[in-house]
């Protein structure tokens, strides 16, 4: 069984530019998420989809953050436009149905912001 | 709200000798606990989990972890550390109402041979 797999591994941009990040989850988990790990501290909850439907999105930080997950499969991940502190990296993360499983983890996303 | 405090930052410890990683928690409800590892330039993958029933659970790679509700812990342990276990360790936790993890701030494990 194919793992969680984002793309790209590491992305550098400029203040002010655009940024989509993507995750392709485990096939037929339907919850999605996403986390942040910024300068060595905690990993921190974005959000989470459940199939297609934003169930939780109480961790993005501000509006410049856009999630999409068309048809309940792949997830994007857009920064527009991206500030310095929104380097770090971004972990997109699976599981099944119930509270009890665990997440599967994807390798993350290193975003450098300069 | 929830939250998990992992004590220290960096843990040393000597090929063949026992390894902990301490974790604490803080939820309302009942704890969903886990441990993650990453290993440099990978992902995070998981270790093992407590949900209900034995205190003691053990996972992958030889590693156990003890829930003590009333000490409010969940640390990771192997009684016999190998240099290949030098990594990140994260520790989680999930409210029973609800499916975000909440981590810590991990703590690097060295292994020296």
């Amino acid at each position: 069984e194919a793992g969680v797999t984002q793309f790209p591994s590491h992305s550098v941009i400029e203040k002010g530019q655009t940024v989509t990040l993507r995750c392709d989850p485990i096939s037929g988990h339907d919850n999605l998420y996403w986390y942040r790990r910024v300068m060595g501290k905690e990993i921190k909850f974005l959000l989470h989809f459940v199939k297609e439907s934003k169930q939780d999105e109480s961790g993005m930080p501000n509006n410049r953050f856009l999630a999409e997950r068309t048809g309940g499969t792949y997830s994007t991940l857009k920064v527009q436009p991206a500030e310095l502190e929104d380097s770090g990296v971004y972990f997109c993360a699976s599981s099944r149905g119930s509270r009890n499983t665990e997440a599967f983890f994807g390798q993350g996303t290193r975003l450098t912001v300069v | 709200a929830q939250s998990v405090a992992q004590p220290e930052d960096q843990v040393n410890v000597a090929e063949g000798n026992p390894l902990t990683v301490k974790c604490t928690y803080s939820v309302s409800g009942n704890p969903y606990l886990f441990w993650y590892v990453q290993y440099p330039n990978r992902g995070l993958q998981f270790l093992l989990k407590y949900i209900t029933g034995d205190n003691l659970v053990k996972g992958s790679y030889g590693f156990e972890a003890e829930f003590n509700k009333s000490q409010t812990s969940f640390h990771l342990k192997k009684p016999s550390a190998l240099v290949s276990d030098s990594a990140l360790y994260f520790c989680a936790v999930r409210d029973t109402g609800d499916y975000k993890l909440s981590f810590g701030a991990g703590t690097t494990v060295t292994v020296r041979a």
